[in-house]
């Protein structure tokens, strides 16, 4: 079964920083673009940051980018999002997905999500 | 960036009822339309890719159209358990970019 675990999300000051990790298992995960994806608390869906497979192709949200930075251990099966500098519009619910396929074409799986609270 | 405007942002509907929901592009995205369904407290859940595929395990009452621009989610006879928010999302080009949701009731 494949299946997305996310962890590291917490309440954390303006400005602070914080590190979001996904464990990732039940398929070969250096085969596929890997996503975060958040949602603020009430709102709607917002891609955030991608990267392929072969750590070459990155790309990210203007929302975030020059803040947060996406990396892999394909060795590990993970997925990490580090995030800098950051507000309370980056409230939200923090979601690591995996492209439908090898070739893309929507998220599936996705992690159970965890939270990320900035507030002083 | 392509803008996605989904449509009605909410619909209520008694159970049995046809329900759709449109989503449009703000550009030609092809046929890399995804739709998800997300129930409270949960993580979405891709119901139908690349505009009309079903997604094993998916009720065969909810079907996909459209291509280019314009695109429909189409459930044809509504179940309790159907009550949800719906999310297009355009898979064509970065960034990805989702619609602003529909949420569906039950009457």
């Amino acid at each position: 079964e494949m299946q997305l675990v996310e962890s590291g999300g917490g309440l954390v000051k303006p400005g602070g920083s914080l590190r979001l990790s996904c464990i990732a298992s039940g398929f070969t995960f250096s085969s596929y673009s890997m996503y975060w994806v958040r949602q603020a608390p009430g709102q709607g869906l917002e891609w955030i940051a991608s990267m392929n497979g072969r750590y070459s192709d990155i790309y990210y949200a203007d929302s975030v980018r020059g803040r947060f930075t996406i990396s892999r251990d394909n060795a590990k099966k993970s997925l990490y999002l580090q995030m800098n500098s950051l507000r309370a519009d980056d409230t939200a619910v923090y979601y690591c997905v995996r492209d439908l396929t090898e070739g893309g074409g929507g998220f599936d799986p996705w992690g159970q999500g965890t939270l990320v609270t900035v507030s002083s | 960036d392509i803008q996605m405007t989904q449509s009605p942002s909410s619909v209520s509907a008694s159970v049995g009822d046809r329900v759709t929901i449109t989503c449009r592009a703000s550009q030609g995205i092809s046929s890399s339309l995804v739709w998800y369904q997300q129930k409270p407290g949960k993580a979405p859940k891709l119901l139908i890719d690349a505009a009309s595929s079903l997604q094993s395990g998916v009720p065969s009452r909810f079907s996909g159209d459209g291509s280019g621009t314009d695109f429909t989610l189409t459930i044809s006879s509504l179940q309790p358990e159907d009550s949800a928010t719906y999310y297009c999302q355009q898979a064509h080009s970065f960034p990805l970019t989702f619609g602003g949701g529909t949420k569906v009731e039950i009457k």
